[in-house]
């Protein structure tokens, strides 16, 4: 059974502060994901990564960075928490050209 | 550019109808996947199916069937008698297929499927 993890079901941040958003997946995959997922948005993708040390900009990069220092594990990082980045935060697998695995999500809420 | 529609935004029926998620999508590339989703309560999305471009049959899972037409250019989910069990978010979603496939995915704005008991 593939396994996605992410480091927090819930968190709760202050304006300003820098957050740290982990994944990590035990499946071998290159492919990793981040998204989040607003009513009425749906699902955007924020950065993505096909090996390690490599990233690519999805459709909302502003704001966050992301790193992959080893193959399991893909990191999201918000330099400077804002009200605007309160949000479920998905974070997915997959092998080259095939399904994405998701992890159970984490809401972040930024006061 | 590619798109997917997912026109229902909520659906609700009662439990033992059966229901039908449309999905209808925009691409220029000869070869892509398509999926489905399913996102109960809890939050986690639950892959249901893959398809290639190139495989219109129609598949059937258990209560689940998922209809191809490349005519159409749409992808339908059929849940056959439906249960509680089965409420959720349900996204399908497209992606780029070939030696340009990135495995990103464009979604859907989602159904939210509710079944009454």
């Amino acid at each position: 059974d593939v396994k996605v993890t992410q480091s927090s079901r819930y968190l709760v941040k202050r304006t300003g502060e820098k957050v740290f958003l982990e994944c990590v997946q035990d499946m071998d995959h290159e492919n990793m994901f981040w998204y989040r997922q607003d009513p009425g948005l749906g699902l955007r993708l924020i950065y993505f990564s096909y090996d390690v040390k490599m990233k690519e900009k999805g459709d909302i990069p502003e704001g966050y960075s992301v790193s992959r220092e080893k193959k399991e594990r893909f990191s999201l990082i918000l330099e400077s928490a804002s009200t605007n980045q309160t949000s479920m935060y998905l974070c997915a697998s997959s092998l080259q050209g095939s399904e994405q695995y998701f992890g159970p999500g984490t809401r972040l809420t930024v006061t | 550019a590619q798109k997917v529609t997912q026109a229902q935004t909520e659906i609700s029926v009662v439990e033992k109808e059966d229901v039908t998620l449309d999905c209808v999508y925009e691409t220029r590339d000869t070869t892509y996947y398509l999926f489905w989703y399913k996102q109960p309560p809890s939050g986690e999305l639950v892959f249901l199916i893959r398809r290639n471009s190139f495989d219109e049959q129609n598949e059937i899972s258990g209560r689940y069937s998922w209809n191809f037409q490349k005519s159409t250019s749409s992808f339908n989910f059929t849940i056959t008698a439906s249960q509680v069990v089965d409420s959720a978010v349900y996204f399908c979603a497209l992606s780029q297929g070939g030696s340009g496939n990135t495995g990103k995915l464009i979604f859907g704005q989602g159904t939210t499927l509710q079944v009454k008991p």
